[in-house]
């Protein structure tokens, strides 16, 4: 198993483009989310799938879509980048919400200048 | 409110001695929790999970993780600290008997473990 795999690993935007950050498992989860980090800020969440057709925002939702046509993908779009959008994101994925444990991917850092 | 909390920054051991790092949290139910670690430049890694039962849960490299109801505490703790674990460490926690949004997983801001030789 591949486990989660996130691409790009590295990613330079100019304010205002706009870009796709993919996420893909192999492990037919049925629960995926997008985090951020940033420094001294933990991990927050950024919009959540329960299952194929179905999302919902989390708790920073603002400037970024989210879809989930199929178990194994869910990508992140980001509309028009702005610098505060510079952090590093996290794919992850469960079997359900309750007590599964979340295997995360390895990351996609992004800078917007 | 739901929330959890890790108190220090930063923790400082030396190998071969005892390490703690603390967590506490804050739901109106009973939680589940979890403990996180981050190696530079990589992803999240799970170590332990409490959903029930005893208090004192075991994890991956050694760790392990005493539940605290009275004191709404999740400390971890390893008994011999090896320099391989110097990392970025999470708890988490969720609140089951909420909805699939409230009921999500609330991470603290990390607490970064150094052990020197």
């Amino acid at each position: 198993n591949a486990g989660v795999t996130q691409t790009p690993k590295f990613q330079v935007l100019k304010t205002g483009q706009s870009m796709t950050l993919q996420c893909a498992q192999d492990m037919n989860h049925e629960y995926m989310s997008w985090y951020r980090q940033d420094p001294g800020m933990g991990l927050r969440l950024i919009h959540y799938s329960v299952g194929a057709g179905i999302t919902d925002q989390g708790e920073v939702p603002n400037g970024y879509n989210v879809s989930r046509s199929t178990t194994e993908d869910f990508p992140l779009r980001l509309l028009s980048a702005a610098p505060s959008q510079t952090s590093v994101y996290f794919c992850a994925s469960s079997r359900g919400q309750g007590a599964s444990e979340q295997y995360f991917g390895p990351g996609t850092r992004l800078t917007v200048t | 409110a739901q929330s959890v909390a890790q108190p220090e920054d930063q923790v400082n051991v030396a190998e071969g001695n005892p390490l703690t790092v603390k967590c506490t949290y804050s739901v109106s139910g009973n939680p589940y929790l979890f403990w996180y670690v981050q190696y530079p430049n990589r992803g999240l890694q799970f170590l332990l999970k409490y959903i029930t039962g005893d208090n004192l849960v075991k994890g991956s490299y050694g760790f392990e993780a005493e539940f605290n109801k009275s004191q709404t505490s999740f400390h971890l703790k390893k008994p011999s600290a090896l320099v391989s674990d110097s990392a970025l460490y999470f708890c988490a926690v969720r609140d089951p008997s909420r909805g699939s949004t409230l009921g999500r997983l609330y991470f603290g801001r990390g607490t970064q473990l150094t052990v020197w030789p």
